[in-house]
């Protein structure tokens, strides 16, 4: 089962920013958070990932609480194509299992014109 | 290119055929996973390689489905007398080696996917 929880679905503006949140309450000390987002038809793309500390891409940011038990991916100006579904991962890597991903159902965000 | 390439992208099969499904992975990732997305779902784990070793097999849900990659590139995932519920998306993904880890994780990249029906 997944270790994460997200809203079902959100909306968002476009040119304005997306702040999707993400719960893993039982996350242990050397599982790090993973983002990815699935456009329709396509494969997942990785977006950013995280351990303890903020991190910032060209994609988007993640903030993650500091009892790590909740992380908040953020787009900082969404445009038509963010929409996708959101998958929220926290994972940890083990020499013979390479960081498998476990996917939840995401969180579908529609950003509107 | 540069990515993860899948083929082929659609197949259909009748119920009992084999089918194989090929993955070709970025050039110098180490690491190659199959998942299994059914729709509306989101993607389940099947089996995972370290060059041409396959470590984890855990997530094949039954002995009709084989993964293998014999020369630590290219992989292929064949699955014997086809039910329709294996019809579903099927979708490669491939990363860096474990010793090339930033920070210690690294981010998977996926395929397009193939489309499996099973009529």
């Amino acid at each position: 089962d997944a270790k994460t929880t997200q809203p079902t679905s959100m909306d968002c503006a476009e040119g304005r920013a997306a702040n999707l949140p993400c719960n893993h309450s039982t996350i242990s000390g050397n599982e790090y958070v993973y983002w990815y987002r699935q456009i329709h038809s396509q494969g997942p793309q990785y977006i950013i990932h995280g351990l303890k500390n903020n991190e910032t891409n060209e994609m988007a940011s993640l903030i993650i609480t500091e009892d790590r038990k909740s992380s908040t991916l953020i787009l900082p100006h969404a445009t038509l194509r963010d929409t996708a579904v959101y998958y929220c991962i926290v994972s940890f890597l083990i020499y013979n299992q390479g960081g498998k991903l476990i996917f939840g159902q995401g969180t579908e965000l529609s950003v509107k014109p | 290119g540069a990515g993860v390439s899948q083929s082929p992208r659609y197949k259909v099969a009748k119920r009992g055929q084999d089918v194989a499904l090929r993955c070709d992975p970025i050039s110098g990732h180490v690491s190659l996973f199959w998942y299994q997305q059914a729709l509306g779902q989101g993607p389940e784990f099947l089996t995972y390689f370290q060059n041409e070793a396959q470590l984890d097999k855990s997530g094949l849900p039954s002995d009709r489905f084989f993964a293998e990659r014999p020369e630590g590139s290219v992989s292929t995932l064949k699955i014997q007398r086809t039910q329709q519920e294996d019809s579903a998306v099927y979708l490669c993904a491939s990363s860096l080696s474990l010793s090339s880890y930033r920070g210690g994780a690294v981010g998977q990249y996926f395929g397009p996917g193939t489309r499996l029906t099973v009529t």
